[in-house]
């Protein structure tokens, strides 16, 4: 089936010590998005790729980044997890999308939950 | 800015009885809405988008412009229902989703 898929599904670093989140879609999906959902909130979106060009929120830390190599896999990169980064995170692909289109529907992975210690 | 806001973080409701989930939204423009669910150890999937208008599940929601609301209805809940269901929002130009805080739905039997 065609799917998205996180890995891992549970991450444990500790504090300051970099960590990688990858996700990878046999959905062949233009588009990729990394969200952050903390305890009882709402997905909030960090960032997405359009084929390879970058979309930072500009609410999102510097800390965070992302990286495409192909259009299979996207990583989320936390180059030094504080507490605070302690949070469930989404991984999302919906094909191409534009400001001349409809919303495309985005299909979403499990998730991995990251805790820091 | 884009705001969606679910008012209710619990829902518990008897099997057989009618159920509303609560969105309302701000935007200045025209958004799309949605509504996702979560059912337990499953992922987040879409549930129904107003632009189809379609039921899904039994479930409908209509886009209230001049409430600026989207509630999710139900006439007779089941107990396969129980599960977060997340309102959110999309506008034109923008691929990313807002989404609302969700609703925990339990259906009682």
């Amino acid at each position: 089936d065609a799917m998205v898929i996180q890995n891992p599904r549970y991450q444990v670093t500790q504090f300051g010590k970099p960590v990688t989140l990858s996700c990878s879609q046999t959905l062949n999906h233009n588009v990729m998005y990394w969200y952050q959902q903390k305890s009882s909130q709402a997905p909030k979106l960090l960032f997405h790729y359009y084929d390879k060009d970058f979309n930072n929120e500009a609410d999102t830390p510097d800390n965070f980044q992302s990286r495409r190599p192909n259009t299979s896999f996207c990583f989320l990169d936390i180059r030094s997890p504080g507490l605070g980064d302690a949070a469930m995170y989404l991984c999302a692909t919906s094909r191409e999308g534009s400001s001349w289109s409809s919303y495309n529907e985005q299909f979403f992975g499990p998730g991995t939950r990251l805790t820091v210690l | 800015a884009q705001r969606v806001t679910q008012p209710e973080k619990l829902l518990s409701v008897f099997k057989g009885a009618p159920v509303e989930l609560k969105c309302n939204y701000s935007y200045s423009g025209s958004p799309e809405l949605f509504w996702y669910v979560q059912y337990s150890r499953q992922r987040l999937q879409l549930l129904l988008r107003h632009i189809s208008r379609e039921s899904i599940k039994g479930f409908t929601a209509d886009l209230n412009k001049g409430e600026t609301s989207f509630h999710l209805k139900k006439p007779f809940a089941q107990e396969e229902d129980s599960a977060m269901y997340y309102c959110a929002l999309a506008f034109t130009g923008a691929n990313n989703l807002f989404f609302g805080t969700g609703t925990r739905l339990t259906v009682i039997p």
